[in-house]
């Protein structure tokens, strides 16, 4: 079946840096979208990426849809303390509407 | 416009039990998914229900089962509970199905704890 591969799978920073992650598969996909999860929460839409090479941002975070459809990266400028927590790719299939989601990256900003 | 519900938000039961989890979607999304999220598999689809009508299954055993209704709340039940079941289950509810233009909104999910 079709697997994400998501890296790094943890990332220690210092506040004010910029942090990149991201994801690749072996499969294409139609939509490429990124969340975070906070501890005992359910994960929060962040960016959404539907064409590819489409290069979205939302605030302080940019990702991008690769050209290929089997890769994404997102870029979080300036962390602030908030940003902690842990960030999924996912990937949407042609058809059908599952997610298949990469293994997270585990984000700690030291302030 | 509130966001996806789930309840319980935890759950402790035993070995041979079953159990039944409850997602109301946000109002006129109608498509809910259900998701099992461990520290070793990570988030896993289940199944996907649209119009009262599963349109999608995940590679899980037939103990796992859902359903929706009409005002599209879900269901979701696991029988015969196993330790390995243990997780945290989130629902994610969207406008409809088989378009490439609504993403899926989460709920904060259920913690079910197999003792």
């Amino acid at each position: 079946g079709q697997q994400l591969n998501q890296s790094p799978q943890s990332m220690f920073i210092q506040e004010g840096e910029d942090v990149s992650m991201n994801c690749t598969s072996s499969s294409i996909f139609n939509t490429w979208l990124w969340y975070k999860q906070d501890p005992g929460e359910g994960p929060v839409l962040l960016i959404a990426l539907y064409k590819a090479g489409e290069l979205t941002s939302n605030g302080r975070l940019t990702a991008q849809f690769g050209i290929t459809r089997k890769d994404s990266f997102l870029n979080i400028s300036a962390s602030i303390p908030s940003d902690v927590g842990i960030y999924f790719c996912a990937g949407q299939e042609t058809s059908g509407s599952r997610l298949t989601f990469g293994e997270g990256t585990q984000l700690t900003v030291n302030p | 416009k509130a966001g996806v519900t789930q309840t319980p938000r935890y759950l402790i039961k035993t070995r041979g039990q079953q159990v039944t989890l409850s997602c109301s979607p946000i109002s006129g999304h109608r498509s809910v998914s259900w998701y099992q999220q461990t520290p070793g598999q990570g988030l896993q689809f289940l199944f996907e229900y649209f119009s009262e009508t599963q349109r999608n299954k995940g590679n899980f055993p037939g103990r796992f089962s859902g359903r929706q209704f009409s005002n599209s709340r879900s269901e979701m039940n696991v029988s015969t509970l196993e330790l390995g079941d243990s997780a945290l289950y989130l629902c994610a509810s969207r406008y409809r199905t088989g378009s490439s233009y609504n993403e899926q909104f989460f709920g904060p999910g259920t913690r079910l704890t197999v003792l």
